[in-house]
Parts: structure tokens; sequence; C-alpha cells
């Protein structure tokens, strides 16, 4: 089975700065891999997908992700933190055998002023 | 154009009641799913439905089902309420009953908050 391990609960940097969220995941095949975002009280906002066609991916608002095959993550990276970037932000990957997605325990990113 | 709409937006609910969550997805899109978001967790995926037959189901128990109308909107159902059962449900549109990118792409509504006391 597919699933996908965020390895901070939370993160905090300041205004101006890069942002770094980790995400490993595990998979036996090559996987289909998403950031969502989530802003209080706000639905699930997808930020970017990985589907096989380039191991670096750009998404909104900034952010991108790289696919590392030999390390099996999908980190989330922007340059420059604002402080509208603070939520919760979602690793995720596909389940194709239940036709789902498989989210993981999420990330709270806080940015300070 | 309007994007997934759920309704109610929140619900109180006590012990052993059944609740009824509606979802409408975004024009166009065929199949729905559905997942359940306890309180500082990811979602969990319940089920999905494409062209109103279910495709995929999650590990959650018989008190939960779904059903999917042929205007494509959905109803997941819950009964015998149990406290933990409190959580946001969302529901989730896309094209095609598949979950990859592209055409599979997944969109989300707000959510159901639901607690049960």
């Amino acid at each position: 089975a597919q699933s996908v391990t965020q390895l901070d609960s939370h993160v905090s940097v300041s205004e101006g700065t890069p942002v770094l969220l980790r995400c490993n995941y595990s998979s036996s095949y090559s996987p289909s891999l998403f950031w969502y975002v989530q802003h209080p009280n706000k639905g699930l906002q997808l930020l970017l997908k990985y589907t096989s066609a380039a191991t670096l991916v750009k998404g909104i608002n900034g952010f991108e992700a790289e696919f590392k095959k030999s390390e099996t993550s999908f980190h989330l990276t922007k340059p420059s933190a604002h402080m509208s970037d603070a939520a919760e932000y979602f690793c995720v990957v596909v389940d194709t055998g239940r036709r789902a997605l498989t989210f993981g325990s999420g990330t709270r990113l806080q940015v300070q002023p | 154009d309007a994007g997934v709409t759920q309704s109610p937006t929140h619900l109180i609910k006590t012990r052993g009641q059944q609740v009824t969550l509606r979802c409408s997805p975004i024009s166009g899109h065929k199949s729905v799913s559905w997942y359940q978001q306890v309180l500082g967790q990811g979602p969990q995926f319940i089920f999905q439905y494409y062209e109103k037959e279910e495709r995929g189901r999650g590990n959650f128990p018989d008190r939960f089902s779904a059903r999917q109308f042929p205007n494509y909107s959905s109803e997941l159902n819950v009964n015998a309420l149990l406290l933990g059962d409190s959580a946001l449900y969302l529901c989730a549109s896309s094209l095609v009953g598949s979950s990859a990118g592209g055409p599979n792409e997944q969109f989300f509504g707000p959510g159901t908050r639901l607690t049960v006391l």
C-alpha cells in the first residue's frame, strides 16, 4: 500500500525566509504525489502535483517540490515565506487500488512577522 | 462556475442518532469522493462513487454508507453515531472515477463540521 510521512508536525519561519516542508513516501511503483494546502475554515486547495512528467514541479503561489526517487522524498519549498502562507499543508499519494487519496498527517506552517 | 458545495455547514447530533450529509459536485464532474478529517489529522478516505456506483471504499464500519444520484450529487449517511464520529467531512469531485492528476484531479468542498455529543 502507498503511504506518506510528513516529518514535521509544525514549522515556524520568519516572513521573507525560505520554507521547507518535508515528506517521504512509500510505494511499490512510481507514485503520483500531491501537496494540498488547507487554510482555516476553508477547503483543501491543490498546490502542485507530480505524475512522472518532470522531477521538479512548480505549483501555485511560488511553491515547488522535487521528486527524489533515491531518497523517496517529495519535499515542498518556497524561497520566501509570506504571511498568507500560514496554513496546514498535506502531502498526498494516490492509492490507485482504492481509487483514493492517502493524506499525510499534515504540517502546520507558522509565519512570523 | 460554482465549486463543490456541501450542506449543512455545521451539524450537532447526539450519540446513537443518524445523520445525512450532502454534496454537489462541480458541473460536469461525474465522480464524488468522501473523506473524514478528525481534528489534528489528515483526511481519511471513506468512499468514491462514479456514475452512481461505488468504486472504492476505505476502512470504515458499515455504519457509514453513501449513494450518488443521477445528477451526480451524493449523500453520506452515518448511523448509530459515536463520539468518535465528530469530524470535518469533506467531499471531493472529479471528472472521472480515478485519483491521479489531470482530468482525475479532485476538487474539495469546504466540508461539513459534525459534532456528536
